[in-house]
């Protein structure tokens, strides 16, 4: 089945590295994404990664896949307040569908 | 600003009611995509249309129904309300069937009481 699972919370230092991990289920999915949601707002595209991509930089932003173990991460360098968030990683699956599925969101909060 | 327009903001209505949830695809895009935020069932896909026609259904209740028009806006319909409908309600949008780039508005918070 399909099913991404999130850790709910994670608390860094300004400054500070932070690494956002994700777990998913469906060895089909094509592409994986990283969403950020700040209070009040709505879902706003970060990056994605396509199946057949183990790393991928952008700026700040560095997304790592193990396809094996169906691991995903989001590495935040030098995180800010303004980096705080919640965080989802989603996955579009091989398929006639083209919905995502989302996982639980992981709330980053960044202390000055 | 993801160029995706929802209205309205917020909207409060009573159970048993009916409401309109409207949404604007960010200019070109074909594909449009609704999606419920609530916390008990996380962010859930609800219906897609492209170029005016159904193209995928996920977990939309049988009180709720979607369309897009000609003009490629799409327009979400909740009826028989509940207060189990009390959530958020997200458009997405992407240029083509299957594109892998989904664009968000910043949605509709329904709250039923």
């Amino acid at each position: 089945g399909e099913d991404v699972e999130q850790s709910l919370f994670l608390s860094v230092r300004e400054g500070d590295s932070s690494v956002i991990n994700c777990t998913y289920t469906d060895s089909s999915s094509t592409y994986l994404y990283w969403y950020k949601q700040e209070p009040g707002a709505g879902l706003q595209l970060l990056t994605y990664i396509f199946s057949n991509m183990d790393m991928k930089q952008d700026q700040r932003l560095t997304v790592l896949l193990n396809k094996k173990d169906k691991h995903l991460s989001l590495r935040i360098a030098d995180t800010q307040t303004g980096d705080s968030a919640i965080y989802f990683c989603a996955e579009k699956s091989h398929g006639a569908t083209n919905k995502l599925i989302f996982g639980t969101g992981t709330l980053l909060a960044v202390q000055p | 600003d993801s160029g995706v327009t929802q209205t309205p903001k917020h909207l409060i209505t009573a159970t048993g009611q009916r409401v309109t949830l409207r949404c604007s695809p960010r200019s070109g895009d074909l594909s449009v995509y609704w999606y419920q935020q609530s916390l008990d069932q996380g962010l859930q896909f609800l219906i897609q249309y492209y170029n005016g026609e159904e193209r995928a259904k996920g977990n939309i209740l049988e009180r709720f129904s979607a369309q897009q028009f000609p003009d490629l806006h799409s327009e979400l319909n909740l009826s028989s309300l509940e207060l189990g409908d009390s959530a958020l309600y997200f458009c997405a949008s992407s240029p083509i069937d299957g594109a892998y780039e989904q664009y968000f508005g910043p949605g509709t918070r329904l709250t039923v009481t």
